[in-house]
């Protein structure tokens, strides 16, 4: 299965963009790139997906490298509700595992 | 309103008696899975259904049962529950695999 790699934590200042980063070698070719985050007490929420192109709503942006091989996720003003576990996963389209492997994710921590 | 609604929230209950944690949800979503969370590990899948009558196992299906009779339900089925299943579980699904997944808001549970 294709798995991801994420920094355990990063920290931010209120205020300041936010790349956290997601690596994914063995993405493949028909794999989305799925971003949740989790605050604290609370379940997951869905943040963002993509497949090949960058994509933006109104919560972040999400870069996809050309290779696929990675992406990152966009907080362009972080807030202090932003102070969350943020997961990258991989959803497959095709065949017959669709298993989800979220991962222990990247820990937030936003400054005021 | 759109949810996933999770029955009991909280559960505090002895080994070896057997216990079923809800699930619900009202998207008329074919997608829906299980998971639980621990410190330290992040999300682990146990159980996912594709559709009615058709599911398959996660990262850690043991001591865990699953059905889905209907569309709207996904109960998770401890037969006889130890201590090391101790844990926070949360109930998602989505419209399809690919798709975003909405997330219940999650039961905890103490096996003494």
């Amino acid at each position: 299965d294709a798995k991801t790699t994420q920094p355990n934590s990063m920290e931010s200042n209120e205020e300041e963009p936010v790349h956290l980063p997601c690596n994914h070698s063995t993405i493949s070719g028909t794999d989305y790139i799925h971003w949740y985050r989790q605050l604290p007490s609370q379940g997951p929420e869905y943040v963002i997906h993509g497949l090949t192109s960058n994509v933006n709503n109104r919560m972040a942006s999400l870069a996809i490298a050309e290779d696929r091989k990675s992406s990152t996720l966009i907080l362009h003003r972080a807030t202090l509700r932003d102070a969350a576990v943020y997961y990258c996963i991989l959803t497959s389209s095709g065949g017959s595992n669709y298993k989800l492997t979220f991962g222990k994710g990247t820990l937030l921590t936003v400054n005021p | 309103e759109a949810q996933v609604t999770q029955n009991p929230r909280y559960l505090i209950t002895v080994t070896g008696k057997k216990l079923t944690v809800t699930c619900s949800q009202n998207m008329n979503h074919e997608y829906m899975s299980w998971y639980r969370q621990d410190p330290g590990l992040g999300l682990r899948q146990i159980y996912y259904s594709m559709n009615v009558e058709v599911t398959d196992k996660g990262d850690v299906p043991e001591g865990y049962k699953v059905s889905r009779k209907e569309k709207r339900n996904f109960p998770l089925i401890l037969e006889s529950p130890s201590p090391n299943q101790t844990s926070l579980y949360f109930c998602a699904s989505s419209s399809r695999v690919r798709q975003p997944q909405h997330f219940g808001d999650g039961t905890r549970l103490s096996i003494l």
